[in-house]
């Protein structure tokens, strides 16, 4: 089952901040977080536990709420360099090969 | 780093041909993986390997098959392309779950083009 991510596009200016949301209407185990820039791969950011737990990546955060089933990436003062789409990606059980992901959120940030 | 590397950038090819996609990846991940990318659709799961000759179907195999012989190689095969299969496809590799890298390595992608 593919989470829902919101908003589908972002558009900020450098130094703007803006919050990402992935959603399951099931239980998770795990969310991972990815970037694609237009033309390359996706690039694995983080990936968030069962738990609570936040990570970062530079000034990337993200929070997950298994009692919500979602998480959120936090982009914070962003950069030039954070315009991408953003993918999240979930697994539902601990011996779960795959991923189900999102269908983007395509952040825009101009100087 | 790890690399994944697929074949083709970009493949065009005619109804009803058999078309395959190649994957390599060089770290010895056990796991490998075929995405298909539509625009607001993300990323769709068409089938995958979690170990040298084990397959499973994926969200949308309809269509595809797969063969994974050698443990560093995953192929996606088009057993009579159509046009709704015009698309970007990914191929990506990871460790086992339960090691400490988890996350996924994806290829550059090949788009497909069936006229």
């Amino acid at each position: 089952q593919q989470p829902v991510q919101s908003p589908q596009a972002v558009i900020l200016r450098e130094g703007e901040d803006a919050v990402i949301n992935c959603s399951s209407s099931k239980a998770l185990y795990s969310v991972h977080w990815y970037r694609q820039k237009h033309g390359e791969a996706p690039v694995f950011l983080m990936i968030l536990l069962k738990g609570g737990e936040q990570k970062g990546h530079e000034k990337i955060s993200a929070s997950f709420n298994e009692k919500k089933q979602q998480s959120s990436l936090y982009l914070t003062a962003s950069q030039l360099s954070y315009s991408g789409t953003y993918f999240c990606g979930t697994r539902e059980r601990t011996y779960d090969y795959k991923l189900s992901f999102g269908a983007g959120t395509t952040v825009t940030v101009r100087a | 780093d790890v690399k994944v590397t697929q074949s083709s950038r970009y493949l065009v090819k005619r109804t009803g041909e058999k078309v395959f996609l190649e994957c390599v990846q060089d770290m010895d991940h056990e796991n490998m993986f075929w995405y298909r990318q539509d625009p607001g659709l993300g990323l769709r799961l068409i089938y995958f390997s979690y170990d040298v000759k084990m397959k499973e179907k994926g969200d949308i195999p309809e269509g595809y098959s797969v063969s994974r012989e050698k443990k560093e190689r995953f192929s996606l095969i088009l057993e009579s392309a159509s046009t709704n299969q015009t698309s970007m496809y990914l191929c990506a590799s990871r460790a086992f779950p339960g090691q400490k890298v988890y996350g996924y390595t994806f290829g550059s992608g090949t788009r497909l083009t069936v006229v």
